[in-house]
C-alpha cells in the first residue's frame, strides 16, 4: 500500500516548455486534488476531482490543466511553463462520504521554471 | 472566502517544554479541521483530524482542540523533543471538500 505517489520528484523547465505531473493513489479514494506550495502563501488548491470523470477549478487554476485518467490517477499539465509556476506541487486524495474525509498527501514535485 | 491564520509563524523552545500552536479561521461553516506536520523538503503528514461536531482529539503527546463558534483551534504538544522540530500546518475543510491552509508555524525544539 503505497498511498499517494507522485512523479517526478524534481523537474527543471525552461520558460515555454510543457510537462505533465503524474499522481496515483491506491487507497480506492474517489476524490483527488492538486495543490501548490509557495513561501509565505501556504498551500493553495489548483484543481480537484470529486469523482472519476469530473474536474473543477480551485483557487489558482490559471496556466494548468488536469485529467482524471481513471479512479487511481490524476495528472496536472503545464502547457507553457512560466517562472511564476516555480513551486512545490502536492497531490492529495480523500474518500468523500467517509466519516472523516481526511486528505492524504503525496511527497511532492519540486518544479523550477527558468 | 475562508482565511486561516497561524500564530506564531516561528517558535523556538527548549526540549521538554509543553507548547501550544494556534490556528484561527474566519468562516465557522467547516466540515473538519486537520493538523499536519511537514519536515523540510518533504510532504505533509496528517497528525490529527477533528470533526466539526467534536471538541478535541488526542494522539500520544499531541492534543488538538476545536472551538468552531469562535473560529479557533489549538495544537498542544507535551514534553517537546528535538524530533518534533518541523512546520505545523492547520487546514479546514469547507464546501466541496476543499482544504484551506494556514501558512504554518515553524517549530524548533532545542537540546
Amino acid at each position: 500500500n503505497a498511498g499517494v505517489t507522485q512523479t517526478p520528484k524534481f523537474q527543471v523547465l525552461k520558460t515555454g516548455q510543457s510537462m505533465t505531473l503524474q499522481c496515483a493513489q491506491d487507497m480506492n479514494h474517489n476524490s483527488m486534488y492538486w495543490y501548490r506550495q509557495d513561501p509565505g502563501m501556504g498551500l493553495r488548491l489548483i484543481y480537484y476531482s470529486a469523482s472519476e470523470g469530473t474536474t473543477d477549478k480551485g483557487e489558482v487554476p490559471n496556466g494548468y490543466n488536469v485529467s482524471r485518467l481513471n479512479k487511481r490517477e490524476f495528472s496536472l499539465r503545464l502547457e507553457s511553463a512560466a517562472p511564476s509556476q516555480t513551486s512545490v506541487y502536492f497531490c492529495a486524495s480523500s474518500l468523500i462520504g467517509s466519516s472523516y474525509n481526511e486528505q492524504f498527501f503525496g511527497p511532492g514535485t519540486r518544479l523550477t521554471v527558468l | 472566502k475562508q482565511e486561516v491564520t497561524q500564530i506564531p509563524a516561528a517558535l523556538s523552545v527548549p526540549e521538554g517544554e509543553n507548547l501550544v500552536l494556534n490556528c484561527s479561521f474566519t468562516d465557522s461553516a467547516i466540515y473538519n479541521l486537520q493538523w499536519f506536520r511537514q519536515d523540510p523538503g518533504k510532504g505533509l503528514t496528517s497528525l490529527l483530524l477533528i470533526q466539526s461536531s467534536q471538541r478535541e482529539q488526542t494522539s500520544g503527546r499531541l492534543n488538538a482542540s476545536l472551538d468552531k463558534s469562535s473560529g479557533r483551534s489549538t495544537l498542544y504538544i507535551a514534553a517537546s523533543q528535538p524530533g518534533d522540530s518541523a512546520t505545523y500546518l492547520c487546514a479546514v475543510t469547507g464546501g466541496g471538500n476543499k482544504l484551506t491552509f494556514g501558512t504554518g508555524t515553524q517549530l524548533k525544539v532545542e537540546l
